[in-house]
């Protein structure tokens, strides 16, 4: 069965200051990886996806992520943090255990606090 | 540009009464996933359907059933409900086509309150 695994329920880092944010994936077959940001009492906002191609990915509002196979990694990184990041992020994975719709898997999320 | 309406935004009920959740998905959407992310929890995945039809199943409880109409919005039906289902009821939408690359988009939720 597709499962992520996010070790950190909540990372801390200074404004400006470089942030990651763990995923680690297990699939059977090739990973269809995602992450999601949620702000309080509001839904999951898409912020970018790993398919296929470059192991580095470009998403909205200035994130990354880096996708590792052999460490079966897909971290979400961001430059320069800003205050206006914090928020609860999810990492998923998409199913393909044969459900026609293949719905999303989710990590049990990591929030996100950005001290100015 | 348009994104997944769900109505109501927030919902109060008692103890074994019943509630339904509407979901209208972005257009042109196929396939709408009702998810449920109980206080500080994962979304965990109820159901979802694909051009009206069923075509997966999670946790969801046998008292609570869903479905999609033919102008491709979604309900879902809680009955004899319980403390426990209070949460935050999040409705997704997607298009089939290229169903791996395909995100999920959501909706701002439902949140159902028990008492």
């Amino acid at each position: 069965a597709q499962s992520v695994a996010q070790p950190e329920d909540q990372v801390n880092v200074a404004e400006g200051n470089p942030l990651t944010v763990k995923c680690t994936y297990s699939v059977s077959g090739n990973p269809y990886l995602f992450w999601y940001v949620q702000y309080p009492n509001r839904g999951l906002q898409f912020l970018l996806k790993y398919i296929t191609g470059d192991n580095l990915v470009k998403g909205s509002y200035g994130f990354e992520a880096e996708f590792n196979k052999s460490q079966t990694s897909f971290h979400l990184k961001k430059p320069s943090a800003l205050v206006s990041d914090s928020a609860l992020y999810f990492c998923a994975v998409r199913d393909s255990g044969g459900g026609a719709t293949n719905k999303l898997i989710f990590g049990t999320g990591t929030l996100l606090a950005v001290q100015p | 540009a348009a994104g997944v309406i769900q109505s109501p935004r927030h919902l109060i009920k008692e103890k074994r009464e019943t509630a339904t959740l509407k979901c209208y998905p972005i257009p042109r959407h196929d396939t709408v996933y009702w998810y449920q992310q109980g206080p500080g929890q994962d979304p965990q995945f109820l159901i979802s359907f694909y051009e009206k039809m069923q075509s997966d199943k999670g946790s969801i409880p046998d008292r609570f059933s869903a479905q999609q109409f033919s102008d491709y919005h979604s309900e879902l039906n809680m009955s004899s409900l319980e403390l426990g289902d209070s949460a935050l009821y999040f409705c997704a939408s997607s298009l089939r086509q290229g169903a791996y690359n395909s995100p999920l988009h959501f909706g701002n939720g439902t949140r159902l309150t028990v008492t």
